[in-house]
């Protein structure tokens, strides 16, 4: 399987403080990558696709850049909504696999 | 408004059988892929597998086949994962959700069914 790891696995910041979360994975995927959002006691929330590609309803400060093996998610000014853990997600291989997570709390 | 709505929480000894479900709405569910997610604390979040409504082809991870099996009532717009001898190790929240493709992102997530297995 691939694997996917993501840094930091926690981080904590300031509302308006730009945040950036790596995702690196052990093959190339193209850009069949997404970012998940998952709040406590809630399903995840598809935010990003396709490496880059904003799901509707998701605010303008997310976005996801990258290709290959590293890709990064980056809210631009961290909301007090935002505070939620990220998951990294490849769908370039079976099985899909998904990063350990990123706990992004707000200082 | 397209969601999926999932069977309510199950607690199970070892060794005994459970099914739950994933009903569909809002979409046309025969065109779309269903699949299904669990998460744990110690592993995360770990992609079992998917069906396909419209003629119920199924694609398992090596680390669930023959572990689980997922099923599909085309006539009540369900899917279903069933257990035939549950483990203490299958202990986890289950997450349907709908990829946009077979191999593809999950747009769409039910709320989760919390299996307890002890």
């Amino acid at each position: 399987d691939i694997q996917m790891t993501q840094s930091p696995s926690t981080l904590s910041a300031s509302v308006g403080d730009r945040v950036t979360i790596t995702c690196r994975a052990s093959q190339s995927l193209s850009s069949r990558l997404a970012w998940y959002q998952q709040k406590p006691g809630q399903a995840p929330k598809l935010l990003i696709f396709k490496a880059s590609n904003l799901e509707g309803g998701v605010p303008s400060r997310f976005s996801g850049r990258g290709s290959g093996t590293e890709f990064t998610l980056t809210i631009s000014s961290l909301q007090p909504d935002d505070s939620a853990t990220y998951y990294c997600q490849q769908y370039n291989f079976y099985p899909p696999t998904f990063g350990q997570g990123t706990k992004v709390e707000i200082k | 408004e397209v969601q999926l709505v999932q069977s309510g929480a199950e607690v199970k000894k070892p060794g005994e059988s459970l099914r739950i479900s994933c009903k569909g709405s809002g979409y046309s569910f025969s065109s779309y892929w269903i699949g299904w997610v669990r998460q744990t604390p110690e592993k995360g979040l770990e992609w079992m597998g998917i069906i396909y409504p419209g003629d119920s082809d199924t694609r398992y991870s090596p680390s669930f086949q023959g572990q689980v099996t997922m099923s599909i009532d085309k006539s009540i717009r369900t899917a279903y994962l069933q257990w035939s001898s549950l483990k203490a190790s299958d202990t986890a929240i289950y997450y349907c959700g709908r990829p946009i493709g077979d191999l593809d992102a999950f747009e769409i997530w039910g709320q989760g069914t919390m299996v307890t297995v002890s």
